[in-house]
């Protein structure tokens, strides 16, 4: 029984084509998150959705594109992929804003390469 | 300058020893601190967490935390091959959004 699961956990695609990730989370909680992890291992946050709101927007090219259909799910969509789109990116869900609960509970991560 | 500082390593230690990790971090405004684990191939995974200053412990593992000196500290104690892991440090609590921010990860081998 995952608690955020991610699909698909692999993707190679071609430069210039369209790809979509997709998270869900059963733990309830009410913020969500999109972490990039480069090859030196270092997570950075892309965006954030609070409950189907976008509260963090960082400074990502507009290709990529967030979309939260409600608070359990929350999907990323790339327009245009270039190769320094590859990258592992890892999906999060949290109970933010919430005293004592800043503890992320992470996805497993879907790899992309672009050729 | 990044926001959190981490040395990447690799650390690698023999089975038993102790470890140190550590992270220092330019915000004062961040108040939780937490420690998470990484696979390889896998999701980190949140192992220790603290609010403010102060220690933790929780078996084996012992966060640190000195706001004065903007410091953390992971030690790991009689470490295991099992234990053989990147550790990430993050920081939070500077705004009210949940925003977590990551420092490199240490990557830690712990030999038989």
């Amino acid at each position: 029984d995952t608690a955020v699961s991610q699909t698909p956990k692999y993707l190679v695609t071609q430069m210039g084509n369209d790809k979509s990730i997709k998270c869900e989370q059963n733990l309830g909680h009410d913020t969500m998150y999109w972490y990039k992890q480069d090859s030196k291992k270092f997570l950075k946050i892309m965006f954030s959705y609070n409950n189907k709101e976008l509260i963090i927007n960082e400074t990502v090219p507009n290709r990529f594109s967030p979309k939260s259909p409600d608070k359990a799910h929350l999907n990323l969509h790339i327009n245009s992929l270039e190769l320094g789109d590859s990258a592992v990116y890892f999906c999060a869900s949290s109970q933010a804003g919430v005293q004592g609960n800043y503890g992320y509970t992470f996805g497993s991560g879907t790899r992309l390469t672009v050729v | 300058q990044k926001e959190v500082e981490q040395d990447p390593g690799p650390l690698s230690v023999p089975e038993g020893a102790i470890v140190s990790l550590n992270c220092t971090y330019s915000n004062s405004a961040f108040q939780y601190f937490m420690w998470y684990r990484q696979y390889s191939r896998k999701g980190p995974e949140l192992l220790m967490y603290t609010y403010s200053s102060g220690n933790k412990e929780d078996g084996r593992f012992t966060a640190q935390v000195d706001k004065s000196s903007k410091y953390i500290s992971l030690f790991i104690r009689d470490s295991q091959p099992s234990d053989s892991a990147t550790y990430l440090c993050a920081m939070g609590g500077s705004s009210n959004t949940g925003k977590l921010i990551f420092g490199q990860g240490t990557t830690l081998q712990v030999k038989p």
